[in-house]
C-alpha cells in the first residue's frame, strides 16, 4: 500500500513568488492534515480536511496560504506571495479517524515533507 | 491548551548502551501519545502510540515507551542502541476524547536529536 506522498520534495523560490505543494494521502483516508516545521522549532499544525471540507484551519498563519482538497482526494497548499519566514518543511499526513468520533484512536501517517526555501 | 516538552535538544549514547529520550506532556483529559522518528532526508515515521492499557508500549525497531500518568511523561527507550537509530525523534500528544474541531490536532515537541556513537 502506498504511503502519503508529497511533491515536490524541495522547492527554492524567490520572495514574492508563488509555490504550490501537493499531497496525496493514503487511499481511503478521509482525514488529511498539513503541518509545518520551521527550522529548529516544533512541528506546527496548519489545517485539517475531512474529505473535501476544511474542518479546522486554526493553524494557517495568514491569508497568503490557501489549501484545497478537490474531490476529497489529493490536496494542494499554495503560498502566494511567499515571504522569507515561510521557509521550512511542510508535512502532510492522513488518518482513518471517522468524523465525528467519540474517541479518536488511529494514528496519522506522514509524508516525507516538502522543504521550502524562500530567498 | 495542549503542550509537549522534550527537554533535551540532543542525546548522545554509545552503541550498545540503553537510550532514553524524554517527553512530558499537558492535555485536557486522557492523552493519546505518539513517538515519531525522522531519519535524515526522510519523512516522519510512526514509531509507537499509547492509548490505554499497559503503561509500557512496544513499537517499531525495538523501541518502547513508558507512560507515567502521575508524572505526565512518555519517555522513549531502547535497551541497546544502534548507530542506525541516529535520527530526530518527536513526541506528540492529542486528547483522546473528541471535543470539537481542534481535537484532531497533534501537538509536537521540538524534537530530540539522537546520536549513537560507534
Amino acid at each position: 500500500e502506498a504511503g502519503v506522498t508529497q511533491f515536490p520534495s524541495h522547492s527554492v523560490i524567490e520572495k514574492g513568488q508563488t509555490v504550490t505543494l501537493r499531497c496525496d494521502p493514503i487511499s481511503g483516508h478521509d482525514n488529511l492534515y498539513w503541518y509545518r516545521r520551521v527550522m529548529g522549532k516544533e512541528i506546527k499544525f496548519l489545517l485539517h480536511f475531512v474529505k473535501e471540507s476544511k474542518q479546522d484551519e486554526s493553524g494557517m498563519p495568514n491569508n497568503r496560504f490557501l489549501a484545497e482538497r478537490t474531490g476529497g482526494t489529493y490536496s494542494t497548499l499554495k503560498v502566494q506571495p511567499a515571504e522569507l519566514e515561510d521557509s521550512g518543511v511542510y508535512f502532510c499526513a492522513s488518518s482513518q479517524d471517522h468524523w465525528p468520533a467519540g474517541t479518536l484512536n488511529t494514528e496519522a501517517f506522514f509524508g516525507q515533507g516538502t522543504r521550502l526555501t524562500v530567498v | 491548551a495542549q503542550s509537549v516538552a522534550q527537554p533535551e535538544d540532543q542525546v548522545n549514547v554509545a552503541e550498545g548502551n540503553p537510550l532514553t529520550v524524554k517527553c512530558t506532556y499537558s492535555v485536557s483529559g486522557n492523552p493519546y501519545l505518539f513517538w515519531y522518528v525522522q531519519y535524515p532526508n526522510r519523512g516522519l515515521q510512526f514509531l509507537l502510540k499509547y492509548i490505554t492499557g499497559d503503561n509500557l508500549v512496544k513499537g517499531s525497531y525495538g523501541f518502547e515507551a513508558e507512560f507515567n500518568k502521575s508524572q505526565t511523561s512518555f519517555h522513549l527507550k531502547k535497551p541497546s542502541a544502534l548507530v542506525s537509530d541516529s535520527a530526530l525523534y518527536f513526541c506528540a500528544v492529542r486528547a483522546l476524547a473528541y471535543s470539537g474541531a481542534g481535537s484532531y490536532q497533534l501537538t509536537f515537541g521540538k524534537g530530540t536529536k539522537l546520536s549513537v556513537i560507534p
